[in-house]
């Protein structure tokens, strides 16, 4: 079956403490990314990749890093969480057409707490 | 830049009731629309999709047309399902962009038998 899987789907933990959400595709995809959404704010891009060792910053960067050493894992790394990081977290992947992508697949999504 | 608008929620429908969700845009260039559907406790799926002008997208009953000259694309159905209960996102891709899904806020739709 084709999915993104993300891993946990719940995690609950303290300021400061380094963490990692795991993001694997299985459809071949060029293009990842990582969103997270918030009450009124819909989902807003974290980051994103169009290929391997290819990524680049979307709207709401600050506080995450990413890799892409491998085509199908887009791991999302909060290297000093703080509570203002709590959210809901989704990773995509797509199809590219001539550098533009299409056919958005997300993943269940990872809460987040941050206490 | 690129942003998207759609009606507040929560809307609380009657079973078989007509549904409109009101979204309009502003993008630079020629965007790509979507409606992405959210059921509880589960991630985004794609809905239905326009990438032109004049584009209807369609699916499990549901409708949108890319309206270029209001920028909308508002989502439509005939009669609404209790299953169809869920949080409806509108959204944009801009086609001369870095391939960001700019979002809507979300509309939380209910039916109630």
């Amino acid at each position: 079956e084709a999915q993104v899987t993300q891993n946990p789907r719940y995690l609950i933990t303290v300021t400061g403490k380094k963490l990692t959400v795991t993001c694997s595709q299985n459809m071949n995809h060029e293009y990842m990314s990582w969103y997270r959404q918030d009450p009124g704010l819909g989902l807003r891009q974290i980051y994103y990749s169009m290929n391997v060792e290819v990524t680049d910053k979307g709207d709401v960067p600050e506080g995450y890093k990413v890799s892409r050493k491998e085509k199908r894992n887009f791991p999302l790394i909060l290297e000093s969480p703080s509570p203002n990081q709590t959210s809901l977290y989704f990773c995509a992947s797509s199809t590219t057409d001539r550098g533009l992508a299409y056919g958005y697949t997300f993943g269940s999504g990872t809460r987040l707490t941050v206490v | 830049g690129n942003s998207v608008t759609q009606m507040e929620g929560p809307v609380t429908l009657s079973e078989e009731a007509f549904l409109t969700i009101n979204c309009t845009y502003t993008a630079t260039g020629y965007p790509s629309l979507f409606w992405y559907v959210q059921y509880p406790g589960e991630g985004l799926q794609l809905l239905l999709k326009a990438t032109k002008a004049d584009d209807k997208g369609s699916n499990k009953g549901f409708e949108a047309t890319y309206r270029k000259e209001t920028t909308s694309f508002h989502l439509e159905k005939g009669s609404v399902q209790v299953s169809d209960s869920a949080v409806y996102f509108c959204a944009l891709s801009d086609r001369g962009g870095a391939n960001n899904l700019f979002f809507g806020t979300g509309t939380r739709l209910t039916v109630i038998p």
